[in-house]
């Protein structure tokens, strides 16, 4: 079976730092792109960044390029989201997912408050 | 970036009965490599969201018969032919063919 569990969200300040991290397993990891997607309160779904496969290629939204890192460890079966300099507007469930969306995880959700 | 507009933002349907949403995008989601990277998905309550259909037509694997994607261009719809109970949720449309991906703005769909 296909799963995505996404992990080290939490309550972080204004400017502060957090590290996503998502443990894929059920497939071959190192095959297809990974994405970063979330989901403010009450609200639609943002599509945040995108890597290929062997992490050569990198693709941000807007609102989160320069202060996000996506990067991804074949090896460890994993993914991650490097959020920096962070703003009350990126408080979100975070959820990653596999290519266009075939499968997503069950998310994990980010404050940012002082 | 890419628009993408559905329509009804709210949706009652009778259990039993059919229910249709448009979605449509600014541009031609039609790629160079002559797909249609246009998407479905449902999110039901409290859960993550789960892909329905992929490039317009093409039913995920699991995903009841009742769902049904069409169209092309800019226009498309996804059909539900009789509603059941456990389809109550939010339904997104989302192109990938254009960097940002983009979503609609979502339709809730309720059981009158």
């Amino acid at each position: 079976e296909v799963q995505l569990v996404e992990s080290g969200g939490g309550l972080v300040q204004p400017g502060g730092s957090l590290r996503l991290s998502c443990a894929a397993s059920g497939f071959n990891f190192s095959s297809p792109w990974m994405s970063w997607l979330r989901q403010a309160p009450g609200r639609g779904l943002e599509w945040v960044a995108h890597i290929k496969e062997d992490g050569s290629k990198k693709l941000y939204v807007d609102s989160v390029e320069g202060r996000f890192i996506i990067s991804r460890d074949n090896a460890k079966n994993s993914l991650y989201l490097q959020m920096n300099t962070l703003r009350a507007e990126d408080a979100a469930v975070y959820y990653c997912a596999l290519g266009d969306g075939a499968v997503w995880g069950q998310g994990t959700l980010v404050t940012v408050s002082s | 970036d890419v628009v993408v507009t559905q329509s009804p933002l709210s949706l009652p349907v009778t259990l039993g009965q059919p229910a249709s949403i448009s979605c449509r995008s600014s541009q031609s989601l039609v790629s160079g490599d002559g797909n249609t990277y246009l998407y479905w998905f449902q999110q039901r309550p409290g859960q993550s969201p789960r892909r329905l259909i992929h490039k317009v037509s093409n039913r995920a694997s699991g995903v009841p018969d009742r769902f049904s994607g069409s169209g092309s261009g800019t226009d498309f719809t996804l059909k539900i032919s009789r509603v059941e109970a456990e389809d109550v949720g939010v339904y997104y449309c989302m192109q990938g063919t254009h960097w940002p991906k983009t979503f609609g703005q979502g339709t809730k769909l309720e059981i009158k």
